[in-house]
């Protein structure tokens, strides 16, 4: 099965500076690779996802990168703001047709601190 | 839209005890899942169904059963708790856009076994 590998575990910034967050996938089949935020207590919610068929994709401040041949991927924050603290979970499936019927497989999460 | 509801929102069971836990979506979603989220692991899928009589096992199933009768709920049973099974449970359901299933994610159960 899909073994995904989510580095670094916890990582701190500044106010202003940009944060990276990796993951590295084990299954070339995976083609949708989706970001999620987990504020303290809450739910995780949906930032931003690329699909196999783009190497990247930007939304404001967020932007992920895809590079299917080395089977990783990355999420950049720029700009950061305090609000921006959180744990960050990189996850991946199949989701093209057939069996996979969405199933993901998460990293095992970034905490992620902004200093003000 | 209430989106994905889960009940109880915190639990505290003793070892051997039952129970089940319930998520409902009302956005008509074929699929849904169920997660526990451990510290320093991630979410784990536990069960999953792709539809109304089905369910099916993911990573993690041991330990648990789970029913989905009607499509909009999919209940998630221990049949007696271990300690092992303190967790978070996270129910999701998920829809097809754009060539990819986009799931969503209940507001989470806090069980603690005793």
């Amino acid at each position: 099965g899909e073994n995904v590998e989510q580095h670094p575990s916890t990582l701190s910034v500044q106010e202003g500076d940009s944060a990276v967050i990796k993951c590295t996938y084990s299954d070339s089949a995976s083609n949708y690779f989706p970001w999620y935020k987990q504020e303290l207590g809450k739910r995780p919610q949906l930032i931003i996802d690329i699909r196999s068929n783009v190497g990247e994709k930007k939304d404001q401040r967020i932007a992920v990168t895809l590079n299917k041949t080395a089977k990783h991927f990355s999420l950049h924050i720029t700009e950061t703001q305090p609000e921006d603290s959180a744990v960050y979970f990189c996850a991946a499936s199949r989701n093209a047709g057939g069996t996979s019927y969405g199933k993901l497989t998460f990293g095992q999460g970034t905490i992620l601190t902004v200093h003000p | 839209n209430a989106g994905v509801t889960q009940t109880p929102k915190f639990r505290v069971l003793k070892t051997g005890q039952s129970m089940t836990l319930l998520c409902a979506q009302d956005m008509n979603h074929e699929y849904m899942y169920w997660y526990r989220q451990d510290p320093g692991m991630g979410l784990r899928l536990i069960h999953y169904s792709v539809g109304e009589g089905t369910t099916a096992k993911g990573e993690v199933p041991d330990g648990y059963n789970v029913s989905r009768l009607k499509k909009q709920n999919f209940l998630l049973g221990l049949e007696s708790a271990a300690p092992s099974q303190t967790s978070v449970y996270f129910c999701a359901s998920s829809e097809w856009i754009s060539g990819g299933y986009e799931q969503y994610f209940g507001p989470g159960t806090r069980l603690t076994v005793t």
